[in-house]
């Protein structure tokens, strides 16, 4: 079993809908990261979190530590928004990533 | 622009060559990352300098090593490369806890 899964592993979307890409994971952390990786390849962090809740315009990024579990929530979703997002969590005694597969979004007009 | 640059941005080559990839962090960041992205296994974490030491390794093979130089820029070395080891390689950087990832280099080993 994976240290960190993720759901759903493909995601389509009409323009407009809310979207939620879910992350749990089964490690001891220290933070816990959204990145965004562009057909192109090229990746973006979007968020860090170590406790509850992130909003970057339509972007929304929770955490419950309890539960092991972080949500990404994509408000008005947008072609534009189509995009691999990754959860990555930090173990809490390294600086060592741990990656999830990948959660492949569309976003039609 | 993440500010992260790496180089080359693609890379052929034979099975059992030696290739050297290069990577310049941001201004100011003492922290490299080095990661793996390989059809079969997703994103993997290779090993981390922080001003100029290693600091952390993750499933780097033995055949592949890096270095992190006075300038603070790093290299990655694969040698006797073979087919698995075709992905693209992305470094990273940060000062903090944010990590800035370069374009990555794309490599094909034939």
């Amino acid at each position: 079993k994976n240290e960190v899964e993720q759901s759903p592993q493909n995601l389509t979307a009409q323009e407009g809908e809310f979207i939620t890409i879910n992350c749990s994971y089964s490690v001891g952390i220290s933070a816990l990261h959204w990145l965004q990786q562009h057909p192109g390849g090229g990746i973006v962090s979007l968020f860090m979190l170590s406790s509850g809740k992130k909003k970057h315009g339509r972007l929304i990024a929770t955490i419950n530590i309890q539960e092991k579990h972080s949500s990404l929530h994509i408000t008005a979703s947008h072609p534009r928004d189509s995009a691999v997002y990754i959860c990555a969590v930090r173990s809490w005694n390294t600086d060592k990533l741990i990656f999830g597969t990948g959660t492949r979004l569309q976003v039609f007009p | 622009d993440s500010g992260v640059t790496q180089t080359p941005k693609h890379l052929i080559t034979a099975t059992g060559q030696r290739v050297t990839l290069r990577c310049s962090p941001r201004s100011g960041d003492l922290s490299v990352y080095w990661y793996q992205q390989s059809l079969d296994q997703g994103l993997q974490f290779l090993i981390q300098y922080y001003n100029g030491e290693e600091r952390a390794k993750g499933n780097i093979l033995e055949r592949f090593s890096a270095q992190q130089f006075p300038d603070l820029h790093s290299e990655l070395n694969l040698s006797s490369l073979e087919l698995g080891d075709s992905a693209l390689y992305f470094c990273a950087s940060s000062l903090g806890n944010t990590q800035y990832f370069g374009p990555g280099t794309r490599l094909t080993v034939l």
